[in-house]
Formats: structure tokens, sequence, C-alpha cells
């Protein structure tokens, strides 16, 4: 059983198109981070939310963290080939431990 | 500043033999994570070290091993290998705790077990 479940699955859109991605656990985490993994690399963050209903932008990229902290959103707008990659969620449960546990991903394939 | 650097890239062993995966974190950083991620299954927590102590580890079973250096470098060892621990080996650093900063990843090791 995940603890983090991530939608959909695969998503395949075409350039310059808008898509959401999502994370959603019956969980409560203190901190929710969402990294991009390329093939053949580890896995890089692009973002921390720690807090219920923040809203973060980073570009193109829009994420929302759940006001009960339990699942978490990515937007992107406008698509582009590069943004093409598996999107993850990891979640920290509490400060003790110290792991985060990731979703399987989301495997974004953007079309030119 | 160099990366987290995992070494080999590559490693093929035959089921019932030990290998051993290395990792060299960011400077600075005393934390080091392990992470399996076999395909379909995403990233499954192994085993966490932090200033030479195990801290916590995953629902791995004892063949399952590791250790962390005094120069916070880290080996993973995995004993009498099975067909099914066939996957990428990700090594993790962090500055502190990760809460806020998060992982920096190394490109992983790949071990293919024949």
């Amino acid at each position: 059983t995940q603890l983090l479940e991530q939608s959909p699955q695969f998503l395949s859109i075409q350039e310059g198109e808008n898509l959401t991605v999502y994370c959603n656990s019956s969980s409560v985490f203190s901190s929710l981070q969402w990294y991009r993994q390329e093939p053949g690399e580890g896995p890089v963050l692009l973002v921390t939310v720690v807090t219920g209903g923040e809203v973060k932008k980073l570009k193109r990229l829009t994420f929302q963290f759940g006001d009960a902290r339990k699942d978490s959103s990515l937007h992107i707008t406008a698509a582009q080939p590069g943004d093409t990659g598996l999107y993850l969620c990891a979640g920290l449960r509490d400060n003790y431990g110290q792991n985060f546990v990731f979703g399987p991903g989301t495997r974004l394939s953007v079309l030119p | 500043e160099a990366g987290v650097t995992q070494s080999p890239t590559h490693l093929i062993k035959t089921r019932g033999q030990q290998a051993t995966l290395r990792c060299s974190p960011i400077s600075g950083h005393t934390s080091v994570y392990w992470y399996q991620q076999a395909l379909g299954l995403g990233l499954q927590f192994l085993l966490w070290y932090d200033e030479g102590e195990e801290r916590n580890r995953g629902n791995f079973p004892p063949r399952f091993s590791g250790r962390q250096f005094p120069n916070y470098s880290s080996e993973l060892n995995v004993n009498a290998l099975e067909l099914e621990d066939s996957a990428l080996y990700l090594c993790a650093s962090s500055l502190g705790t990760g809460f806020l900063r998060g992982y920096t990843f190394g490109s992983g090791t790949r071990l293919t077990v024949v």
C-alpha cells in the first residue's frame, strides 16, 4: 500500500498545453517536496511546502499544499519539452526518522 | 561545489553474491540516505546515516546494511543477492535534516542481479 498516491501515472501532452498532477495521502505531512527525475539521473528538488494552503510559484510551475496537509498539486503552464521527466512528491510525516516517503511518480512527456 | 557522487555507476552480480555501493555526500553534509528505486515501485527508503551512526532503516531485510565513515562518505552492502534486488540505488545527502532544503541525490548505481 502506497502512503502517497500520485495521479495520473502517465501523461503525454503537446508543447504549449497546461497540466496538473496530483499527490494524495490519507496521512498528514509536516513537509512535502516535489522532485523531477530525468532518465539516468537522481531526482532534483523543485520545491518544499510546509504550511497548509501554501502556494509557491517557480516560473511556469505552481505548487499547492492542501489545507489539511494531506495532498498537493503541481500545475505547469505552457509545458515545454524540457519539462519531460518523472515528477515525484515526497512527504515527511514528522521530524522523527527524518526520511521522506516518496510517491510512485507521474511520468510526463511533452511532445514538440 | 561537487554534487553527491556514487560508484560504480553500473554493477552486475550473480545471485548469492555480495554487492558494495559507495557514496560521497556534498561537502559539509553530514546526513546520508539510501533509497532503492525498483521499476514501478518508486523510491523505497533503505537507510539513514548521520554523524557516523545509523539513525533509521526502512522495511528491508538485514542483508541490506551499511556504514558511514568519519569523512561522512557511506557504503551500502547487500549480501546474498536475489534477483529482485535489481534496481537503481540512490544516495542522497542533506544539510541538517532535509526538512526545508530537501535532499541532493546522486545519479545512482544500477545494480543488476543475474
